[in-house]
């Protein structure tokens, strides 16, 4: 059974400083994704990382993939209040393609 | 350009009344998915259907049943609500493997 974890859960952090949002999942997989979610709102879709080594970046955020670790990480350069939210990684597992979710990190960004 | 749409957005339910949440795609998608979203636990999956004319139980399926009704339609039916299927519901669909999946805007459902 495939398992995905995040951390931190929960992430309070000030403007303008970096951190990273960690995602290990227990089994090979090549496709992991990365997701947004405002409260009361659906999600949002962020990043697809497809082969190892990957690395995406969309303004502040930045997204990588280690398949052989089995590790994605999120890093959020120089903080903006407006990224306060929900980031929640997902593994796409086996043949007959689920996608299995972290827990979510909630992320707080303090002015 | 609707992606996926839920219909009810809010539903209230007393324990033992029955109900069906619609999901809609007009992305030509093969498959689709129903998950639920509880507090502190991500998402997960009940139900999905691979390919119209096909379903196969998710991670948490017990007290739920679902129909394909063709290639754009994935309803997941509730025959007797609990309260601890108060969630929130999303409907997922996605092309293939490596594509992305797109959700809808959710159902919140409360059993009281």
């Amino acid at each position: 059974e495939l398992k995905v974890e995040q951390n931190p859960l929960f992430l309070s952090m000030q403007e303008g400083k970096n951190y990273t949002i960690y995602c290990n999942y227990s089994t090979t997989s090549d496709r992991l994704y990365w997701y947004r979610q405002d409260p009361g709102k659906s999600l949002e879709s962020l990043f697809v990382l497809l082969s190892n080594g990957a690395v995406k970046q969309e303004g502040r955020l930045m997204a990588s993939l280690d398949t052989k670790a089995r590790l994605s990480t999120l890093h959020i350069t120089a903080a903006v209040h407006d990224l306060s939210a929900t980031y929640f990684c997902a593994v796409d597992s086996g043949s007959a393609r689920q996608l299995t979710f972290g827990s979510g990190t909630q992320l707080t960004v303090l002015p | 350009n609707a992606g996926v749409t839920q219909t009810p957005k809010f539903q209230v339910l007393k324990t033992g009344q029955s109900m069906t949440l619609q999901c809609a795609q007009d992305m030509n998608h093969n498959s689709m998915y129903w998950y639920r979203q509880d507090p502190g636990m991500g998402l997960r999956l009940i139900y999905y259907s691979a390919s119209e004319g096909t379903t196969d139980k998710g991670e948490v399926p017990n007290g739920y049943n679902v129909s394909r009704l063709n290639k754009r339609e994935f309803s997941l039916r509730l025959e007797s609500a609990a309260p601890s299927q108060t969630s929130v519901y999303f409907c997922a669909s996605s092309e293939s493997r490596g594509g992305g999946y797109t959700f809808g805007s959710g159902t919140r459902l409360t059993v009281v």
